[in-house]
């Protein structure tokens, strides 16, 4: 069972645009949630997180919402460049569940045209 | 640079081999995980070390197994390798001992293909 979803496989944007990466969970212990960036052959670097006692977090051109009552997070990229191609993971965890992990979803490949 | 490193990065191998991977975490962090990328799947949590001790155990297989070295150097080892066990192995480490702290470093991967 996925614990974390991400329903969009790819995304498509010009630059300037806003990009918007969703991704749902299921598991009502997670209380922390994370967006990491994969370049091709790089690993995945950390991007932004949020933890459940707030709704919004931002840094810079990224910004991430979580809605705790739909079990939804997304990630905003406002303006999008074309450096911002890559695969997005969404990823959460439960800080109170020892013995525990980060989980992630599957991923949205997020393609900025310029 | 994450500061983890894993070799190879590269390996084949035929079905039923035995191969090991290895990974050096970031200096100073104690915590090792290994997560698991297949063709159109996320990335899959295997197992985490923490200063040498098994802390939280993924979807693993039986055939899989790792260690955590005293100098905090972690293996994976992959044993009796099926076709489906093709796939970007990544390492990543951090000073934590839970995944609650949030940011995880990630290695490059090693890519293993077995045919």
């Amino acid at each position: 069972d996925q614990q974390v979803k991400q329903n969009s496989p790819s995304l498509s944007v010009q630059e300037g645009r806003i990009s918007i990466l969703n991704c749902d969970y299921t598991n009502s212990m997670f209380d922390y949630f994370l967006w990491y960036k994969k370049y091709p052959a790089e690993g995945p670097t950390f991007l932004i997180s949020i933890s459940s006692i707030k709704d919004k977090n931002e840094d810079g051109r990224f910004t991430v919402f979580l809605n705790k009552s739909a079990k939804h997070l997304s990630l905003h990229i406002v303006p999008s460049q074309p450096g911002d191609s890559a695969v997005y993971f969404c990823a959460a965890s439960a800080s109170n569940q020892a013995g525990t992990a980060l989980i992630f979803g599957k991923g949205t490949t997020l393609s900025v045209s310029s | 640079d994450s500061g983890v490193t894993q070799t190879p990065k590269h390996l084949i191998t035929a079905t039923g081999q035995r191969v090991t991977l290895r990974c050096s975490p970031r200096s100073g962090d104690l915590s090792v995980y290994w997560y698991q990328q297949s063709l159109d799947q996320g990335l899959q949590f295997l197992i985490q070390y923490y200063n040498g001790e098994e802390r939280a155990k993924g979807n693993i297989l039986e055939r899989f197994s790792a260690q955590q070295f005293p100098d905090l150097h972690s293996e994976l080892n992959l044993s009796s390798l099926e076709l489906g066990d093709s796939a970007l192995y990544f390492c990543a480490s951090s000073v934590a001992v839970g995944a609650y702290t949030g940011e995880l470093f990630f290695g490059e991967g090693s890519r293993l293909t077995v045919l």
